[in-house]
């Protein structure tokens, strides 16, 4: 069954400490993004990309860094630097065709112990 | 840069009234995608309008583009409690490589 997969579902994080939040998909899509959604929030954009070995910053990239070695997985890290990494995490992709619509994972909710 | 603003924020409804969200631009939209994000959930697409005064519907939902493409809206028929959740609309930005997002329209129905 092809979908998206991100993990863990829950994170919770020590001050001064990175943590990587893992998006997988099998869809075969082209591009991936991460967005940032905090409560009563929309969904704003911190990295995405359009191919392997290729990524452009969205709105909101100071503290997070990404990866996109694969086709299918887009890692996220939040970084020390993100003073305040609690929010909810979703992962999306897309095929490469014009107006296709984003699919997304069932997110990951991030929190600082 | 571009903007896309979405009312009402919030909206209570008894279970059967109507409900419609408006999605509006200073500049033209590009084409237009609709979520709906259940709480706890993530947001699924709906439905993407691309022409000018274009109207679509899905059983109770009727989505519209406005005739200048710089609005649209979602009107919910005689709502249920299966409609709760957050509906955003998402301008498809001429690049074609990023989603302009509204901050959404949270939809609460009293049985």
């Amino acid at each position: 069954d092809g979908g998206i997969t991100q993990s863990p579902k829950y994170l919770f994080r020590k001050e001064g400490q990175n943590v990587t939040l893992s998006c997988e998909q099998n869809l075969n899509h082209d591009a991936m993004y991460w967005y940032r959604q905090d409560p009563g929030q929309g969904l704003r954009l911190i990295y995405y990309s359009q191919i392997v070995n290729d990524f452009q910053k969205g709105d909101i990239a100071e503290g997070y860094s990404v990866s996109r070695e694969k086709k299918e997985s887009f890692p996220l890290t939040v970084t020390s630097a993100q003073k305040n990494p609690t929010a909810f995490y979703l992962c999306a992709s897309r095929s490469a065709g014009l107006r296709q619509p984003q699919h997304f994972g069932d997110g990951t909710r991030l929190s600082i112990l | 840069g571009q903007q896309v603003m979405q009312i009402p924020q919030y909206q209570h409804v008894q279970e059967g009234e109507d409900f419609t969200t408006y999605c509006n631009s200073s500049t033209t939209l590009s084409n237009i995608q609709w979520y709906k994000q259940r709480p706890g959930g993530h947001p699924v697409f709906l439905i993407q309008l691309v022409k000018s005064g274009e109207v679509k519907k899905q059983k109770r939902l009727t989505f519209q583009f406005g005739e200048a493409k710089k609005n649209s809206s979602l009107h919910i028929t005689a709502t249920q409690t299966t409609d709760v959740g957050t509906y955003f609309c998402a301008d498809n930005a001429g690049n074609n490589r990023k989603l302009i997002w509204g901050l959404g329209t949270s939809l609460a129905v009293n049985p």
